[in-house]
């Protein structure tokens, strides 16, 4: 199957800083990407889906200034977690979506995890 | 709020066939059920969907009932790599539910 793939998969960092994680799709043209959280024991809560050259569309709850989505290319969208706090600290998981959303299945980064100390 | 309610847990035999229930007694006519899994720490992986008709593959079978109100996973031949959390899903954003443990036992 496709394959996307996250980086970094474990990153620590100090509270105030900011944090990059990149979702790459290797195999294919990703129109349409979408960016999850999950707590322990938790599940995938959607955070924002982020569109090929458009500006990303948050779920409720989410700030938008806080975790900044790129989407510069068909390939690459990127999460970043600006002046992180260690209430940030998760799971954090992209997937992207091979055919049209109604009828094909998306597939999953191996995720991120993030710590903030 | 997720669209579909699943037990949270289940266990099965391994080498023996795993029926996973899932209710969507809200889904729409043109929303696809998927099913995904997600193993400790790692990312969902894809298992099947479907619209009406029975699927299967090379992992599993998706029954769908004929009014679309729930639909049933089936592993054939469960094996220890199998225990994870398995999630049902009918919206295109994917919004999952606390989906079902599924623990195999030898």
């Amino acid at each position: 199957g496709a394959v996307v793939s996250q980086h970094p998969s474990r990153v620590i960092c100090k509270s105030g800083t900011s944090v990059k994680i990149e979702c790459r799709s290797l195999d294919f043209q990703a129109t349409t990407m979408f960016w999850y959280r999950q707590f322990p024991k938790q599940s995938l809560m959607l955070m924002a889906t982020s569109n090929e050259g458009s500006k990303a569309t948050y779920e409720q709850g989410v700030e938008k200034d806080k975790f900044l989505i790129n989407h510069a290319s068909l390939t690459l969208s990127t999460l970043t977690v600006t002046s992180a706090h260690p209430e940030d600290s998760s799971f954090y998981i992209c997937s992207a979506a091979s055919q049209g959303l109604r009828t094909g299945e998306l597939f999953f980064g191996e995720g991120s995890r993030l710590t903030v100390l | 709020d997720a669209k579909t309610t699943q037990p949270p847990s289940m266990d099965c035999a391994e080498g023996r066939a795993a029926n996973l229930p899932c209710n969507h007694s809200t889904i729409s006519g043109n929303e696809y059920v998927y099913w995904y899994r997600q193993i400790h720490s790692q990312g969902p992986q894809y298992i099947i969907h479907g619209l009406k008709n029975n699927e299967t593959n090379e992992m599993a079978s998706l029954i769908i009932t004929e009014d679309r109100k729930s639909s049933t996973l089936i592993l054939p031949h469960a094996t220890l790599r199998d225990t994870a959390v398995y999630y049902c899903i009918v919206d295109y954003k994917l919004s999952f539910g606390a989906g079902t443990t599924v623990t195999v036992r030898a």
